[in-house]
């Protein structure tokens, strides 16, 4: 099945940086979500994008959703310890809402 | 409170013991998913279901069944698992989206069971 490509898969910052991550495909997406996975839970979602160009806000993340709809970005200004997770891209084409296609993650360390 | 509950939580068995892992979500939503999650593969859709007796194959839907007699129940099935059926597994799910749009209401997911096959 089709995947997105999410990159970097990991980072190592320091605290107070800023972090920028991105998902890519090949096809066109109607959709992009965002979302973050704490250890031994699952994942939250963080912002939703629908619109090609949409760039969305939430706190000190911003997120955009690509001209093209085949692309993504999420980044987190002025990183702090408790943003230490995964983070997980999703796109999800036309009207299939129950069928969203995930990137491979994007593993967050923060150090103090 | 808004929950999606899944039971086991941890689970080891054998292989081809059938199993059963139950989902149950009380916000009354129309979509509910299953995702196995691996390292380096991210989650991979098993099955969705858009509405009571409504299912679909996700990405990798082999060896997995599903079943949606009520709208809050979504139990996952291995009729007979192998050892690369071990894997973490979530369930989720969220409403219908508006008619005539695709914006995806938040898709809450359950804790997580961590299934081991030997």
């Amino acid at each position: 099945g089709q995947q997105l490509n999410q990159s970097p898969q990991s980072m190592f910052i320091q605290e107070g940086e800023d972090v920028s991550m991105n998902c890519t495909s090949s096809s066109i997406f109607n959709t992009w979500l965002w979302y973050k996975q704490d250890p031994g839970e699952g994942p939250v979602l963080l912002i939703a994008l629908y619109k090609a160009g949409e760039l969305t806000s939430n706190g000190r993340l911003t997120a955009q959703f690509g001209i093209t709809r085949k692309d993504s970005f999420l980044n987190i200004s002025a990183s702090i310890p408790s943003d230490v997770g995964i983070y997980f891209c999703a796109g999800l084409r036309g009207n299939q809402g129950g069928k969203l296609i995930f990137g491979q993650g994007t593993e967050l360390s923060v150090k103090p | 409170e808004a929950q999606v509950t899944q039971n086991p939580r941890y689970l080891i068995t054998v292989t081809g013991k059938k199993l059963t892992v139950t989902c149950s979500q009380n916000m009354n939503h129309e979509y509910m998913s299953w995702y196995r999650q691996d390292p380096g593969l991210g989650l991979r859709q098993i099955y969705y279901s858009m509405n009571v007796e409504v299912t679909d194959k996700g990405d990798v839907p082999e060896g997995y069944k599903v079943s949606r007699k009520e709208k809050r129940n979504f139990p996952l099935i291995l009729e007979s698992p192998s050892p690369n059926q071990t894997s973490l597994y979530f369930c989720a799910s969220n409403r219908r989206p508006p008619s005539g749009t695709s914006h995806t209401d938040t898709q809450y997911f359950g804790p997580g069971t961590r299934l081991t096959v030997l």
